[in-house]
């Protein structure tokens, strides 16, 4: 199983709409969170870190449920600009110090007009 | 801006050759990671470094080493290419202040193995 997971899509969706793209996260001592956004043919930036209470950044909501082990990512009126893969991003402690980080697979986004 | 460059976009080599891979960055980031990244499979970490002459192994360290002689500089060596080593290699640079932290990554060589 893979320690992170997400669902590869693609999702295809109009202009306007609402998406949410799930991932979930095998290691429970897990430190902290953040999605990615990778453009085609483009490295990762990152899109926002995901805080514990929920974080909300204009159109996109961020939440994470450590009971379940499981990050969300929400974007509200999807603009063809929204168009991108987008990664999910675990750190978890390292064995020797400091953190590793783990990424998702990625899950691609199409907004079609 | 944060500036992570690589040093080929495009690398074509034969099965065998050793192969380096440059990456530079401007911002003083003691964190750098050399990734691939591979359809279906996302990005996978093949070694990183905390500082300067520190490396740990990644993930996937099979058929690579490394070198940090410098702080802005870390290299990705593939000591004998082979085929399953054609790939995206991405290397990033992390910034961290507690819990929080963004990793800045470089444009990514494609390499070609024949």
């Amino acid at each position: 199983r893979k320690e992170v997971e997400q669902d590869p899509g693609p999702f295809n969706v109009p202009e306007g709409a609402t998406v949410a793209f799930n991932c979930t996260y095998s290691n429970s001592a897990s430190q902290s969170f953040f999605w990615y956004r990778q453009d085609c043919r483009k490295e990762p930036k990152l899109l926002m870190s995901v805080y514990s209470s929920g974080n909300e950044d204009g159109r996109f909501t961020a939440q994470l449920n450590r009971a379940s082990q499981y990050i969300s990512l929400l974007i509200r009126d999807s603009k063809l600009s929204d168009s991108a893969t987008y990664l999910c991003v675990v750190n978890k402690d390292s064995p020797t110090g400091g953190f590793k980080t783990i990424f998702g697979a990625g899950t691609r986004l199409f907004v079609k007009a | 801006d944060v500036k992570v460059t690589q040093s080929s976009r495009y690398l074509v080599k034969r099965t065998g050759e050793k192969v380096f891979l440059e990456c530079v960055q401007d911002m003083d980031h003691e964190n750098m990671f050399w990734y691939r990244q591979d359809p279906g499979l996302g990005l996978r970490l093949i070694y990183f470094s905390y500082d300067v002459k520190m490396k740990e192994k990644g993930d996937i360290p099979e058929g690579y080493s490394v070198s940090r002689e410098k702080k802005e500089r870390f290299s990705l060596i593939l000591e004998s290419a082979s085929t399953n080593q054609t790939s995206m290699y991405l290397c990033a640079s992390r910034r961290r202040q507690g819990y929080q932290e963004t990793q800045y990554f470089g444009p990514g060589t494609r390499l070609l193995v024949l």
